[in-house]
């Protein structure tokens, strides 16, 4: 089972920042946060991961709470190409016992025109 | 999605066919990782393998499914007899040794399998 709690769906207006939060309230110390998205018809994209510190690439911020109990997902400036299904996954990442990802139901996140 | 590749891209079988599906993962990468998406549902994990072994089936039907990643070539997932239930669009994907630092897995576009 997943170990994630997501909202399943939202809006944002096309500009605007997109802010996803992502619930893991028994996250483990070796467990790291990763979010996907699917855009229809398409293979899970990778965004971005973390373990305890933010983090920010070319497509998106990663906002860890100090607790690690949740997260944020921010895409600064959203465009029509984000809209898509957004997964976030708790999975130990590296060494032995790193796991498959177990999907939840995510976030349909739909950004209007 | 760069880099793992996947073919057939779509799949037609007519009841009581075989299909194979197939993966190459990213270069570099040992491990594939293979889910299944039903329509209008969510991935649903299969199968992890190493290259000639398999990690974890915990996700694989009990019967007529079969995955192998061999030393040579790509990985293979195997549906035997099929019925119209096995459609659905079958994602492979690849990650490094688990021993490597960062340890992303990537995905490929797909398999659809329809069955008529």
């Amino acid at each position: 089972d997943a170990k994630t709690t997501q909202p399943p769906s939202m809006d944002c207006a096309e500009g605007r920042a997109a802010n996803l939060p992502c619930n893991h309230s028994t996250i483990s110390g070796n467990e790291y946060v990763y979010w996907y998205r699917q855009i229809h018809s398409q293979g899970p994209q990778y965004i971005i991961h973390g373990l305890k510190n933010n983090e920010t690439n070319e497509m998106a911020s990663l906002i860890i709470t100090e607790d690690r109990k949740s997260s944020t997902l921010i895409l600064p400036h959203a465009t029509l190409r984000d809209t898509a299904v957004y997964y976030c996954i708790v999975r130990v990442a590296g060494g032995q016992g790193a796991q498959k990802l177990v999907f939840g139901q995510g976030t349909r996140l739909t950004i209007n025109p | 999605n760069a880099g793992v590749m996947q073919n057939p891209r779509h799949l037609v079988r007519r009841r009581g066919q075989e299909a194979r599906l197939r993966c190459s993962p990213m270069k570099g990468h040992s491990h594939v990782y293979w889910y299944r998406q039903l329509p209008e549902e969510g991935l649903k994990f299969m199968v992890y393998l190493q290259k000639e072994n398999i990690i974890d089936e915990s996700g694989m039907p009990k019967e007529r499914f079969s995955a192998e990643f061999p030393k040579e070539g790509p990985s293979i997932l195997r549906i035997q007899q099929v019925v119209r239930g096995d459609s659905a669009a079958y994602f492979c994907a690849s990650s490094a040794s688990p021993q490597v630092s960062g340890n992303t897995i990537y995905f490929g576009e797909g398999s659809w399998l329809t069955v008529v």
